[in-house]
């Protein structure tokens, strides 16, 4: 099975400019979360999609959003980037959510913004 | 909030020989997941270990094994037999089962020397 995919693997972006960041779950998983990894904070949890509905949101301000398709794939979107916002962005899917269930993660993006 | 905190930013291990890395949690639920991920240079998070609150035995895979301590909300993980492969971060999280999102340590960076 294939794991975890995540595109692209590398951006640049310039301030005020948006960015869309796409996850294709293992299939069969139905459930996808999204964490932004940095530095300076960590890990931290962005928001979770189960049947194209998100069912939990970190403490992330609003230009942070996302969305899941039919297919269980989601994208996240950044709107008007700040240097801030340069990090490693992870996707996880697991077949539900539920925190028995354990979460593959992919390789993740790495976002610059310059 | 729940906060999880790995006081080894750095640990080092001779190949072979055994290693132990520190994560405390804090928390008011009884009811909840631990996990210690590996997160190689360059490759993506995966997991090594889990551990069911309400359980009272240590988990273990092959050579990797917990020491849960509930009350004193700490989750060691014990690494035996170290391998050079075994060189990664190392992160504890902790899943709620209320708003189930994963709250991460801020990792350990396990070297082993050869």
């Amino acid at each position: 099975k294939a794991g975890v995919t995540q595109t692209p693997r590398y951006l640049i972006k310039t301030r005020g400019q948006q960015v869309t960041l796409s996850c294709s779950p293992i299939s069969g998983h139905r459930s996808v979360s999204w964490y932004q990894q940095t530095p300076g904070q960590g890990l931290q949890f962005l928001f979770e999609y189960f049947s194209e509905t998100q069912r939990n949101k970190g403490n992330f301000p609003g230009r942070f959003s996302g969305r899941q398709f039919s297919n269980s794939r989601s994208e996240m979107n950044v709107s008007t980037l700040e240097l801030g916002d340069s990090a490693l962005y992870l996707c996880a899917s697991s077949l539900f959510p539920g925190i028995q269930e354990t979460q593959y993660f992919g390789p993740g993006t790495r976002l610059l913004v310059l | 909030a729940q906060t999880v905190t790995q006081s080894q930013p750095e640990m080092s291990v001779q190949e072979a020989e055994t290693v132990t890395l520190s994560c405390t949690y804090d928390t008011s639920e009884s009811d909840y997941y631990l996990f210690w991920y590996k997160q190689p240079p360059s490759r993506q998070m995966i997991l090594v270990i889990r551990q069911e609150a309400y359980k009272q035995q240590n988990a273990t895979e092959n050579r990797f094994s917990v020491n849960f301590q509930k009350a004193a909300k700490s989750f060691s993980l014990k690494i035996s037999d170290s391998q050079l492969g075994d060189a990664a971060m190392y992160f504890c999280a902790y899943r709620s089962p209320n708003n189930n999102d994963m709250r991460f340590g801020a990792g350990t960076r396990l070297t082993v020397k050869p």
